[in-house]
């Protein structure tokens, strides 16, 4: 069984402040972890994703993910946030070993202020 | 190119009614998959296709969910009849065969409302 656990419903920042969503993932065997926003009125837009390689992934916007074995993690992070990102961040991952099902964490909203 | 694209975006419907929901998914992908988020949840995977064939439905909630993908192309959800229970934002997203490390391309939603 595979799982992902956003702690956060809410994350709060002051535009130019650094921004971190977290994420914790379980699954039985290696992970693909991806991450996915979903701005007002809008579908699910991939923002970055960790296959194998380098634990720091680099993505759309700006964005950055480190996947950290250990603790099981896959945190997202902007060093320098912009109102326009705010929105619904939702980590999903995939065992490698299993079909193509993602799990989603239940999502957590990022809200920019000016 | 076009993405994944959903029909419709919204729909409010009386408990009893059916409703089917629509993907056409990006051309040349064969897998083709639903997703269901209720309100603040997590987003839960309800089946796979891969072209015309269920590859996994285990996360069909029970009968009165319906999913085909006939010819391979597009495909329908149908909920019939609806329960309150199933309001909630249905995606579809769309993969290219054969790559597991190949992000999924998802649509707007549907949003569905049952009252």
């Amino acid at each position: 069984a595979q799982s992902v656990a956003q702690p956060e419903d809410q994350v709060n920042v002051a535009e130019g402040n650094p921004l971190t969503v977290k994420c914790t993932y379980s699954v039985s065997g290696n992970p693909y972890l991806f991450w996915y926003v979903q701005y007002p009125n809008r579908g699910l837009q991939f923002l970055l994703k960790y296959i194998t390689g380098d634990n720091l992934v680099k993505g759309s916007y700006g964005f950055e993910a480190e996947f950290n074995k250990s603790q099981t993690s896959f945190h997202l992070k902007k060093p320098s946030a912009l109102v326009s990102d705010s929105a619904l961040y939702f980590c999903a991952v995939r065992d490698m070993s299993d079909d193509y099902k993602l799990s989603f964490g239940a999502g957590t909203t990022v809200t920019v202020r000016a | 190119e076009a993405g994944v694209t959903q029909f419709p975006s919204h729909s409010v419907i009386e408990k009893g009614q059916t409703v089917t929901l629509r993907c056409d998914p990006i051309s040349g992908h064969d897998n083709l998959y639903w997703y269901r988020r209720v309100m603040g949840k997590e987003i839960k995977f309800l089946l796979h296709f891969v072209k015309e064939s269920k590859q996994d439905e285990s996360g069909m909630p029970n009968n009165r969910f319906l999913a085909e993908r006939t010819g391979g192309t597009y495909s329908t959800l149908k909920v019939q009849p609806a329960e309150l229970e199933d309001s909630g934002v249905y995606f579809c997203a769309s993969s290219p065969r054969g790559a597991l490390n190949t992000e999924a391309f998802f649509g707007q939603g549907t949003r569905l409302t049952v009252v």
